[in-house]
């Protein structure tokens, strides 16, 4: 079964279009994440949400919005999108924010 | 402004020789130090460390942490080709993770 899970695997669109990740996570876990990895491997922490509420905003642009329908699922919204924002997003859900279970991963070109 | 800074960026290295991986960290009110291993996709979890001096391993790799000089170290011993990863280490403090850059280990057969 799979923990932590992304759609889609592989995002590829232009400049301007809004576009939407989806995660979710059958551990039922109170608290999950988006993270951003750039192209330098580097892991960089967006949101956070425990138990549908909002408790980490980093400094991301507006254009990023998070939306936690149920304590499962915490999909991430990208509206009017950059060419910088091509990057690898991850989910995470934790029971504790010390351990973290990571989903697979969605790739994002912007072109 | 935390940080988490990791050496070296990369490596390469032959099967069975025996690597270190630095990590040092500046993060407020820090709780503990984890290390992830980051092949083809997600990160997975190797270790937590939340206290000094207290060795922590699982099968070839073991890991330590000085919370006084502010760094750990990621030993790995008798390397395998199935070890090259990014290796990735993050300071853990309230609800967030703050990650270093990664090292990137190859390991050549």
């Amino acid at each position: 079964d799979t923990a932590v899970s992304q759609t889609p695997k592989y995002l590829v669109t232009q400049m301007g279009n809004d576009k939407s990740i989806k995660c979710e996570q059958n551990l039922g876990h109170d608290t999950m994440y988006w993270y951003k990895q750039d192209s330098k491997k580097f892991l960089k922490i967006m949101f956070s949400y425990n138990n549908k509420e909002l408790i980490i905003n980093e400094t991301v642009p507006n254009r990023f919005s998070p939306k936690s329908p149920d304590k499962a699922h915490l999909n991430l919204h990208i509206n009017s999108l950059e060419l910088g924002d091509s990057a690898v997003y991850f989910c995470a859900s934790s029971p504790s924010p010390e351990t973290q279970y990571f989903g697979p991963g969605t790739r994002l070109l912007v072109l | 402004e935390d940080k988490v800074v990791q050496s070296p960026l990369s490596l390469v290295v032959h099967e069975g020789d025996t690597v270190t991986l630095n990590c040092s960290y500046e993060v407020t009110n820090f709780r503990s130090l984890l290390w992830y291993k980051q092949e083809k996709k997600a990160p997975t979890f190797l270790f937590m460390l939340t206290s000094s001096g207290i060795e922590k391993k699982s099968g070839r790799l073991s890991s330590i942490l000085d919370k006084k000089e502010l760094f750990s170290i990621l030993n790995i011993t008798a390397t395998q080709t199935g070890d090259s990863a990014v290796y990735l280490c993050a300071g853990e403090y309230g609800n967030k993770l703050v990650f270093g850059a990664g090292t990137i280990l190859r390991v050549k057969s």
